[in-house]
């Protein structure tokens, strides 16, 4: 069965530092997410992207974060200058149709030191 | 702002046994999802409800809404272990396109033999 999946599983990196997190979406989807989840706390919608732009995105989402879908398989987080804060699982998410249900990744462990 | 509120919290139970897990919501939706966390997992969607009145079950899982009590009930019957989970409502900004989803805090399941 097809899967999305990301890389790395797990990325240490220090306070002000720029972190790219890379997902690859099932090859026939069409919807894209991104969530978070602070260890224990529940999951945070950070953005959708639709048709190579963003659709949809939380008062998270600041201008410290971007997403870019570079070629037609790679779908990326970037965060510039990770904050303490920042450290959470992230997941990766995706669907072939709007009101389908989303297929997600197994997370990259982001840990901010 | 729409805000999502799932009860209880925390839910023991034992095998055999039958329980509902409630999800309120604060605004009119007109997607509803519900999702399966294993602990150090990632999620797995389980349900995706859409109108009013709607009804899906998959084993034991029956899940349903009514959109105009703005209320979504996951019922579990007949419990066993294999069910021991957290689980997450999440609901959609009403008018997006790819979603905004605003999660419950999660019903954390432990069924006990």
């Amino acid at each position: 069965e097809p899967e999305v999946t990301q890389t790395p599983s797990h990325q240490v990196t220090q306070m002000g530092q720029e972190v790219i997190l890379r997902c690859v979406p099932i090859s026939n989807h069409l919807y894209f997410y991104w969530y978070r989840q602070i260890l224990g706390q529940k999951v945070e919608f950070l953005v959708s992207f639709y048709n190579n732009e963003i659709s949809e995105k939380s008062e998270i989402f600041d201008d410290q974060f971007s997403v870019e879908r570079p070629d037609g398989s790679n779908f990326t987080l970037k965060i510039r200058s990770t904050k303490l804060e920042d450290s959470a699982m992230y997941f990766c998410a995706s669907s072939d149709k709007r009101n389908q249900p989303q297929h997600f990744g197994d997370g990259t462990r982001l840990s901010i030191l | 702002e729409l805000k999502v509120e799932q009860n209880p919290l925390f839910l023991s139970m034992q095998e055999g046994k039958n329980y509902t897990i409630y999800c309120n919501y604060s605004t009119t939706s007109d997607r509803l999802y519900w999702y399966r966390q294993d602990p150090g997992k990632s999620l797995e969607s389980l349900f995706v409800l859409l109108s009013n009145g709607a009804v899906k079950q998959e084993g034991r899982l029956m899940a349903s809404l009514d959109t105009k009590a703005r209320l979504s009930t996951l019922h579990i019957t007949a419990a066993v272990h294999d069910l021991s989970a957290t689980y997450f409502c999440a609901v959609d900004k009403i008018g997006t396109n790819a979603g905004k989803s605003t999660f419950g805090d999660g019903t954390t399941l432990t069924v006990k033999p």
